[in-house]
């Protein structure tokens, strides 16, 4: 089974740029997780998907931060425009929709540096 | 409001030196708790899930345990290879599809 995609691995910008991430979950899950997560501390939730609808955003940055997930498969995650704090690995997770466990599969993250 | 805490922050033994991870929620209702490690530069990779006080997970040198008011994560004889971050996590709410909130995790280094 593929695991979770995610790309670029790496981003370099300048404060005020705008920058963008994708990710393609495990085939057939139905739940998306895009987490947030700073040097040292432990992933934080931004936003969670159910097929291509939004189940939770509230922590999301909603003036600089934007997120989709058209057709219930991959998704995008948008930063426009970045703040220095921005700096941080995003997370992609997905799990099956019908999972009782609550098991995330992870990606292996994109690395924002914001210089 | 941190509803997951996780002690010490970063921990080092040598190798065959056996310790523990402590795990502490304050969510009511627990539906689960989850221990992932995570490798530098690679997503967390899930470990144990534990439903009901008194459970115990194990995986090679890890175990896994929970009370009502905490989870531990002994590693026995650790080698090099255990080296790692290693999260926790609960769901917020009730519901099947509430959000699963992180501790900070614990950053372990075993040394040879």
């Amino acid at each position: 089974e593929a695991g979770v995609a995610q790309s670029p691995r790496y981003k370099i910008i300048e404060k005020r740029q705008s920058v963008a991430f994708w990710c393609n979950p495990i085939s057939g899950h139905a739940t998306l997780y895009w987490y947030q997560q700073i040097l040292g501390q432990g992933p934080k939730l931004l936003i969670q998907f159910q097929n291509n609808g939004v189940v939770d955003d509230s922590q999301l940055p909603k003036d600089r931060f934007s997120a989709e997930r058209l057709k219930g498969v991959d998704s995008t995650l948008k930063i426009q425009p970045a703040k220095l704090e921005d700096s941080a690995v995003y997370l992609c997770a997905s799990r099956p929709m019908d999972s009782g466990a609550n098991v995330l599969t992870f990606g292996a993250g994109s690395r924002l540096t914001v210089l | 409001e941190d509803q997951v805490t996780q002690s010490p922050e970063a921990l080092r033994l040598q190798e065959g030196e056996s310790s523990s991870l402590n795990c502490s929620y304050t969510v009511s209702g627990l539906r689960g708790l989850f221990w992932y490690r995570q490798d530098p530069g690679k997503g967390p990779e899930f470990l144990f899930t534990l439903y009901s006080a008194g459970e115990e997970k194990e995986k090679e040198r890890l175990k896994a345990t929970l009370t009502k008011k905490e989870s531990f994560l002994h590693i026995t004889a650790p080698k090099p290879e255990d080296s790692a971050t290693y999260l926790c996590a609960v769901p917020e709410g009730m519901n099947r599809d509430d959000k699963i909130i992180f501790g900070k995790g614990t950053r372990l280094h075993i040394l040879p």
